[in-house]
Protein backbone atom coordinates (compact mmCIF):
# COMPACT_ATOMS: atom_id res chain seq x y z
CA UNK A 1 0.00 0.00 0.00
CA UNK A 2 1.46 3.44 -0.84
CA UNK A 3 1.54 5.62 1.72
CA UNK A 4 1.26 9.11 -0.42
CA UNK A 5 -0.57 8.76 -3.50
CA UNK A 6 -1.19 11.28 -6.12
CA UNK A 7 -3.29 10.86 -9.93
CA UNK A 8 -0.17 10.91 -12.01
CA UNK A 9 -2.45 12.41 -14.66
CA UNK A 10 -1.69 13.84 -17.18
CA UNK A 11 -3.87 16.59 -15.88
CA UNK A 12 -4.58 19.08 -18.70
CA UNK A 13 -5.66 22.72 -18.12
CA UNK A 14 -6.20 25.77 -20.54
CA UNK A 15 -4.10 28.93 -19.94
CA UNK A 16 -5.59 31.21 -17.44
CA UNK A 17 -7.64 28.01 -15.51
CA UNK A 18 -7.46 27.18 -11.55
CA UNK A 19 -5.19 23.68 -11.26
CA UNK A 20 -6.29 21.24 -8.94
CA UNK A 21 -3.53 18.61 -7.66
CA UNK A 22 -4.50 16.21 -4.83
CA UNK A 23 -2.38 14.08 -2.90
CA UNK A 24 -3.64 11.46 0.02
CA UNK A 25 -1.78 10.42 2.89
CA UNK A 26 -2.07 7.09 4.99
CA UNK A 27 0.19 7.91 7.98
CA UNK A 28 -2.10 10.21 10.64
CA UNK A 29 1.02 11.19 12.48
CA UNK A 30 2.37 13.24 9.43
CA UNK A 31 2.76 16.73 10.47
CA UNK A 32 4.31 18.82 7.33
CA UNK A 33 3.55 18.40 3.89
CA UNK A 34 5.24 19.58 1.03
CA UNK A 35 4.72 20.85 -2.67
CA UNK A 36 7.31 20.57 -5.18
CA UNK A 37 7.80 21.29 -9.10
CA UNK A 38 9.40 19.30 -11.40
CA UNK A 39 10.59 20.33 -14.79
CA UNK A 40 12.03 17.73 -17.18
CA UNK A 41 15.79 16.73 -16.35
CA UNK A 42 15.40 19.00 -13.65
CA UNK A 43 15.87 18.71 -9.87
CA UNK A 44 12.56 19.03 -7.48
CA UNK A 45 12.26 22.96 -6.76
CA UNK A 46 10.22 23.34 -3.63
CA UNK A 47 6.88 25.47 -4.11
CA UNK A 48 4.77 25.38 -0.69
CA UNK A 49 4.88 23.42 2.30
CA UNK A 50 1.82 23.82 4.63
CA UNK A 51 2.15 22.51 8.56
CA UNK A 52 -1.40 23.24 10.29
CA UNK A 53 -5.46 22.87 8.85
CA UNK A 54 -6.73 24.70 6.33
CA UNK A 55 -5.10 27.54 3.50
CA UNK A 56 -2.01 29.02 2.83
CA UNK A 57 -1.60 31.18 0.02
CA UNK A 58 1.95 32.84 -1.99
CA UNK A 59 0.61 34.39 -5.03
CA UNK A 60 -1.05 32.05 -7.73
CA UNK A 61 -0.36 29.26 -5.31
CA UNK A 62 -2.72 27.78 -2.82
CA UNK A 63 -1.91 24.74 -0.69
CA UNK A 64 -5.03 23.08 1.33
CA UNK A 65 -4.82 20.94 4.36
CA UNK A 66 -7.54 18.66 5.80
CA UNK A 67 -5.57 16.22 8.35
CA UNK A 68 -9.19 14.94 9.15
CA UNK A 69 -9.38 13.48 5.53
CA UNK A 70 -5.85 12.79 5.63
CA UNK A 71 -5.58 15.25 2.39
CA UNK A 72 -3.21 17.72 0.71
CA UNK A 73 -4.09 19.44 -2.31
CA UNK A 74 -2.37 22.36 -4.40
CA UNK A 75 -4.37 24.91 -6.46
CA UNK A 76 -2.63 26.97 -9.18
CA UNK A 77 -4.65 30.15 -10.30
CA UNK A 78 -4.61 32.10 -13.58
CA UNK A 79 -2.42 28.67 -15.08
CA UNK A 80 0.79 29.77 -17.37
CA UNK A 81 2.39 27.12 -19.83
CA UNK A 82 5.19 27.38 -18.08
CA UNK A 83 3.63 25.36 -15.13
CA UNK A 84 3.71 22.91 -16.94
CA UNK A 85 5.98 20.29 -14.69
CA UNK A 86 5.37 17.17 -12.61
CA UNK A 87 3.88 18.30 -9.23
CA UNK A 88 5.84 16.13 -6.04
CA UNK A 89 3.73 15.59 -3.00
CA UNK A 90 5.67 14.95 -0.09
CA UNK A 91 4.84 13.94 3.54
CA UNK A 92 7.02 13.83 6.65
CA UNK A 93 7.79 10.27 8.26
CA UNK A 94 5.94 10.68 11.85
CA UNK A 95 8.92 8.74 13.27
CA UNK A 96 11.84 10.97 11.66
CA UNK A 97 12.91 13.30 9.68
CA UNK A 98 12.72 11.68 5.98
CA UNK A 99 10.01 12.50 3.53
CA UNK A 100 7.63 9.84 1.81
CA UNK A 101 7.12 10.83 -1.56
CA UNK A 102 4.26 10.66 -3.61
CA UNK A 103 5.72 9.37 -7.76
CA UNK A 104 4.01 13.24 -9.14
CA UNK A 105 0.93 14.47 -11.03
CA UNK A 106 2.06 15.62 -14.51
CA UNK A 107 -0.03 19.13 -15.62
CA UNK A 108 0.51 20.12 -18.83
CA UNK A 109 -1.16 24.40 -19.32
CA UNK A 110 -2.31 24.57 -22.93
CA UNK A 111 -2.12 28.24 -24.31
CA UNK B 1 24.08 31.84 -1.37
CA UNK B 2 25.38 28.21 -3.23
CA UNK B 3 23.02 25.40 -3.05
CA UNK B 4 23.55 21.78 -2.73
CA UNK B 5 26.05 21.24 -5.18
CA UNK B 6 26.61 17.48 -6.83
CA UNK B 7 29.38 16.42 -9.20
CA UNK B 8 29.45 14.78 -11.73
CA UNK B 9 26.19 15.87 -13.17
CA UNK B 10 26.58 13.18 -15.94
CA UNK B 11 28.44 9.94 -15.66
CA UNK B 12 29.06 7.05 -18.53
CA UNK B 13 30.42 3.67 -17.69
CA UNK B 14 30.61 0.01 -18.02
CA UNK B 15 28.98 -2.61 -16.07
CA UNK B 16 31.31 -3.67 -13.03
CA UNK B 17 33.12 -0.29 -12.83
CA UNK B 18 33.02 1.67 -9.79
CA UNK B 19 31.12 4.84 -9.38
CA UNK B 20 31.36 7.82 -7.29
CA UNK B 21 28.94 10.44 -6.97
CA UNK B 22 29.47 13.61 -4.67
CA UNK B 23 27.26 16.15 -2.69
CA UNK B 24 28.21 19.34 -0.73
CA UNK B 25 25.72 20.08 1.11
CA UNK B 26 24.20 23.92 1.97
CA UNK B 27 26.75 25.55 4.30
CA UNK B 28 25.07 24.85 7.96
CA UNK B 29 22.64 22.08 6.99
CA UNK B 30 22.67 19.49 9.36
CA UNK B 31 20.57 17.36 7.68
CA UNK B 32 22.01 15.02 4.32
CA UNK B 33 19.37 12.92 2.28
CA UNK B 34 20.75 10.47 -1.14
CA UNK B 35 18.04 10.07 -3.65
CA UNK B 36 17.66 8.22 -6.64
CA UNK B 37 14.73 8.74 -9.01
CA UNK B 38 13.30 6.50 -12.00
CA UNK B 39 10.51 7.13 -14.09
CA UNK B 40 8.47 3.65 -12.56
CA UNK B 41 9.83 3.86 -8.99
CA UNK B 42 9.68 7.40 -8.71
CA UNK B 43 11.76 9.43 -5.87
CA UNK B 44 13.33 6.91 -3.54
CA UNK B 45 15.33 7.65 -0.54
CA UNK B 46 18.18 5.45 -0.19
CA UNK B 47 20.18 7.35 2.93
CA UNK B 48 19.99 9.92 5.19
CA UNK B 49 22.91 11.47 7.59
CA UNK B 50 22.10 13.84 10.80
CA UNK B 51 25.42 15.82 11.58
CA UNK B 52 27.55 13.51 9.56
CA UNK B 53 26.14 10.09 11.27
CA UNK B 54 23.99 7.63 8.98
CA UNK B 55 20.86 7.66 10.33
CA UNK B 56 18.43 5.32 7.60
CA UNK B 57 20.22 3.95 5.15
CA UNK B 58 17.43 1.04 4.81
CA UNK B 59 16.52 2.29 1.33
CA UNK B 60 20.24 1.10 0.17
CA UNK B 61 19.01 -1.51 -2.25
CA UNK B 62 22.29 -4.27 -1.61
CA UNK B 63 25.58 -4.16 -0.50
CA UNK B 64 27.28 -2.85 -4.07
CA UNK B 65 25.67 0.70 -1.93
CA UNK B 66 27.82 2.69 0.20
CA UNK B 67 27.67 6.54 1.74
CA UNK B 68 29.94 8.19 3.34
CA UNK B 69 30.05 11.96 4.79
CA UNK B 70 33.47 12.54 6.65
CA UNK B 71 32.55 16.03 7.57
CA UNK B 72 30.10 18.44 7.63
CA UNK B 73 30.36 19.53 3.74
CA UNK B 74 30.83 16.19 1.56
CA UNK B 75 29.68 13.20 1.14
CA UNK B 76 29.76 10.58 -1.60
CA UNK B 77 27.51 7.09 -2.54
CA UNK B 78 29.93 4.79 -4.07
CA UNK B 79 28.31 1.70 -6.41
CA UNK B 80 30.79 -1.22 -6.63
CA UNK B 81 30.03 -3.15 -8.58
CA UNK B 82 28.16 -1.58 -10.77
CA UNK B 83 24.72 -3.22 -13.02
CA UNK B 84 22.96 -1.66 -16.11
CA UNK B 85 19.70 -1.58 -13.57
CA UNK B 86 21.43 1.28 -11.10
CA UNK B 87 20.78 3.42 -14.49
CA UNK B 88 19.20 6.64 -12.79
CA UNK B 89 19.17 9.81 -11.54
CA UNK B 90 20.77 10.38 -7.99
CA UNK B 91 19.62 13.57 -6.28
CA UNK B 92 21.52 14.85 -2.98
CA UNK B 93 19.46 17.48 -0.82
CA UNK B 94 20.13 18.94 2.59
CA UNK B 95 18.29 21.14 5.10
CA UNK B 96 17.99 22.06 8.77
CA UNK B 97 15.81 19.94 11.17
CA UNK B 98 11.63 20.98 10.30
CA UNK B 99 12.56 22.59 6.98
CA UNK B 100 12.24 22.18 3.31
CA UNK B 101 14.72 19.55 1.73
CA UNK B 102 16.86 21.83 -0.99
CA UNK B 103 17.95 19.67 -3.86
CA UNK B 104 21.14 18.99 -5.96
CA UNK B 105 21.11 19.43 -9.88
CA UNK B 106 21.47 15.52 -9.63
CA UNK B 107 23.50 13.09 -11.63
CA UNK B 108 22.70 11.25 -14.34
CA UNK B 109 23.95 7.56 -14.30
CA UNK B 110 23.93 5.26 -16.82
CA UNK B 111 25.40 2.05 -16.68
CA UNK B 112 26.01 0.36 -20.26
Amino acid sequence: QKEVEQNSGPLSVPEGAIASLNCTYSDRGSQSFFWYRQYSGKSPELIMFIYSNGDKEDGRFTAQLNKASQYVSLLIRDSQPSDSATYLCAVNHPDNRKLIWGLGTSLAVNP
Amino acid sequence: DAGVIQSPRHEVTEMGQEVTLRCKPISGHDYLFWYRQTMMRGLELLIYFNNNVPIDDSGMPEDRFSAKMPNASFSTLKIQPSEPRDSAVYFCASNLAGQPQHFGDGTRLSIL
